[in-house]
């Protein structure tokens, strides 16, 4: 158990629709990150925070979109959703902004299946 | 261009013997770091083994030591002893600064390891 909870575990849904994925930190991590995983894109770096702020972005599109509450936990929102959006989505912390050295520790997922 | 390769899909091993799960990366910064992670088949991402670009030493965490090459950019997992328990996929990861004063992590795409009896 890495001390990352995510909830839900799986999620179904219909295109179109508008999703929200949670996720817990590590107790005393500051840095949330989040990923997509899928079989043809293999595992995507989409978005940090880092104590409420947002530090780094990578490959996450202009429909999805995140934010990280004072108490450190975080949310994704995925909207107008498609097929392909189908996936795992990661949630991983770590304790710095910095990132270079952390370990950054995953949590057990939630598996996103759009109809 | 990928930033971190794995050019083995798929490995097999015997119980108890050593493998090599190989990873080159791409980067021209001079601070980064390097991770292995492991993905069983029940989906969680299981941290391994990390290494500094400015490490000297090759990082070791018990069974799991990481072979870097500095110079030809390779940073190759090794696991002694196979046990059937480390049947699973294997990745190699990246992280790079960012222009934000973070880091930005980037994943190859795995490695399946099976450990056969």
């Amino acid at each position: 158990d890495s001390g990352v909870t995510q909830t839900p575990k799986h999620l179904i849904t219909a295109t179109g629709q508008r999703v929200t994925l949670r996720c817990s930190p590590r107790s005393g991590d500051l840095s949330v990150y989040w990923y997509q995983q899928s079989l043809d894109q293999g595992l995507q770096f989409l978005i940090q925070y880092y104590n409420g702020e947002e530090r780094a972005k990578g490959n996450i599109l202009e429909r999805f979109s995140a934010q990280q509450f004072p108490d450190l936990h975080s949310e994704l929102n995925l909207s107008s959703l498609e097929l392909g959006d189908s996936a795992l989505y990661f949630c991983a912390s770590s304790p710095s902004v910095a990132g270079g050295t952390d370990t950054q520790y995953f949590g057990p997922g939630t598996r996103l299946t759009v109809l | 261009a990928q930033k971190i390769t794995q050019t083995q899909p798929g490995m097999f091993v015997q119980e108890k013997e050593a493998v090599t799960l190989d990873c080159t990366y791409d980067t021209s910064d001079q601070s980064y770091g390097l991770f292995w992670y492991k993905q069983p088949s029940s989906g969680e991402m299981i941290f391994l083994i990390y290494q500094g670009s400015y490490d000297e030493q090759n990082a070791t965490e018990g069974r799991y030591s990481l072979n870097f090459q500095k110079a030809r950019k390779s940073a190759n997992l090794v696991i002694s002893a196979s046990q059937l328990g480390d049947s699973a996929m294997y990745f190699c990861a990246m992280r790079e600064p960012s222009s934000g004063g973070s880091y930005i992590p980037t994943f190859g795409r795995g490695t399946s390891l099976i450990v056969h009896p």
